[in-house]
């Protein structure tokens, strides 16, 4: 199957500072890529979903100013948490859809970056 | 408004088969996906649903059916890696993935 990865898998950080983190599709290109955060017993949480070359479109309660995102080319997506808290503390998750099987397509996903701000 | 409503936990016992029951309420359906979760890991897919009927792939099948707003994946040979959550995703209309909680499955020798 399609390979998707992540970059850092784990960080930890001061509060105040940012982080990036990277999502690549590997073997595949990725017109569309989604990054999600999940709290520890919960579901998954759609942040944004980032189109190659245009703004991404972010759900209702996320702020675009704290959680930049940028989708370079249809293999690389990157999400920067600004001025990390605490409270941003999370296990953040990125998956791709192959442009190849449309919209319908099974999203493959990165392992996961765990982000732990002091 | 647009809900996933599947069990918060399930224990069964290794060998045994198990059922996963997850009922849907989406704007709009352009399927239904099951995944599988390890704790601390990303999910891996394992179905997907767009049409009435059983899907049967190995050890693991799924169901759908539209008219009930309602699927389950059902485990079967139960294995102790079959331990995970396992969770259920309806596709709406702008084709987004609604998620459910998951259901935690625990597996008991």
């Amino acid at each position: 199957g399609a390979v998707v990865s992540q970059h850092p898998s784990r960080v930890i950080c001061k509060s105040g500072t940012s982080v990036k983190i990277e999502c690549r599709s590997l073997d595949f290109q990725a017109t569309t890529m989604f990054w999600y955060r999940q709290f520890p017993k919960q579901s998954l949480m759609l942040m944004a979903t980032s189109n190659e070359g245009s703004k991404a479109t972010y759900e209702q309660g996320v702020e675009k100013d704290k959680f930049l995102i940028n989708h370079a080319s249809l293999t690389l997506s990157t999400l920067t948490v600004t001025s990390a808290h605490p409270e941003d503390s999370s296990f953040y998750i990125c998956s791709a859809r192959d442009q190849e099987t449309g919209d319908t397509g099974e999203q493959f996903f990165g392992p996961g970056t765990r982000l732990t701000v002091l | 408004g647009q809900n996933i409503d599947q069990p918060t936990e399930m224990t069964a016992t290794e060998g045994a088969i198990v059922q996963i029951n997850c009922t849907y309420q989406t704007s709009g359906f352009n399927g239904l996906f099951w995944y599988q979760q390890h704790a601390g890991e990303a999910p891996t897919f394992l179905s997907y649903n767009v049409l009435d009927g059983l899907e049967e792939k190995g050890r693991f099948s799924s169901f759908l059916s539209r008219s009930k707003g309602y699927s389950y994946l059902l485990l079967k040979e139960l294995q102790m890696k079959d331990s995970a959550s396992y969770l259920c995703a309806s596709m709406d209309s702008n084709y987004q993935l609604i998620w459910g909680a998951g259901t935690k499955l625990i597996i008991k020798p």
